[in-house]
């Protein structure tokens, strides 16, 4: 059991660029989630994937933001046209689906807009 | 909306104290509920989980109690040590099936040598 791992850890880019993020999860794992955190706030729900299937998105993510899961491994999420207001730590979560078992968070990616 | 609310936002005991830290949330009706710690710029280490059909979950120094009817659940720590300075976070879960977390804003704590 390596953990969730998310790559990059940091990411610096200009307003207007598209960027993309990667979350692998624990590997037994069938449910994965995406978080957004910014300074001072907890984490906020942004989408939810049972296996490759994207089941629940939050009105947060706008049409700018996209995510997938193919082949129900590891997920991307990408973010196009990126804004200032974009400038967060983004999280990535997996949990088996049993019932009543936690969610494993990876250490996050740290998006940074110029 | 479920809103989670955590007081207070920071605390400081000296070392060796015992405490607790409260979480409340407006929707009697969760699934479950976790506790998070976060060290400055890491991801969320998670610390208990406990369902909503329990009252309490131990682990360690760590007790966790929920009481569904009230809002309300609390995080105990026993003995507290330097390392345990982070930032503590609740999560409850209203959802079966899709068990996306609503988080509170934190409580920051230092332990004080």
């Amino acid at each position: 059991d390596t953990g969730v791992s998310q790559d990059p850890r940091h990411k610096i880019t200009k307003r207007g660029q598209n960027v993309t993020f990667r979350c692998d999860p624990i590997s037994e794992h069938n449910r994965l989630y995406w978080y957004r955190q910014t300074l001072g706030q907890g984490p906020e729900f942004l989408t939810y994937f049972q296996n490759e299937a994207q089941l629940e998105k939050s009105r947060l993510l706008s049409d700018r933001f996209s995510a997938e899961r193919p082949k129900g491994s590891f997920s991307t999420l990408e973010i196009q046209r990126t804004e200032q207001g974009d400038s967060a730590m983004y999280l990535c979560a997996s949990s088996s689906t049993y019932v009543n078992q936690p969610q494993h968070f990876g250490d996050g990616t740290r998006l940074s807009i110029l | 909306k479920q809103e989670v609310t955590q007081i207070p936002a920071a605390l400081s005991v000296p070392e060796g104290e015992n405490l607790v830290l409260n979480c409340s949330f407006t929707d009697s009706a969760i699934y479950n509920l976790q506790w998070f710690r976060q060290d400055p710029g890491k991801g969320l280490t998670s610390l208990l989980l406990i369902q909503s059909s329990q009252r309490e979950q131990t682990s360690g120094r760590l007790n966790a109690s929920l009481d569904k009817s009230s809002g309300r659940s609390t995080l105990y720590i026993a003995a507290s040590q330097p390392g345990d300075s982070a930032t503590y976070l609740c999560a409850p879960s209203f959802g079966f099936g899709n068990e996306k977390l609503t988080f509170g804003t934190g409580t920051r704590l230092t332990i004080i040598p």
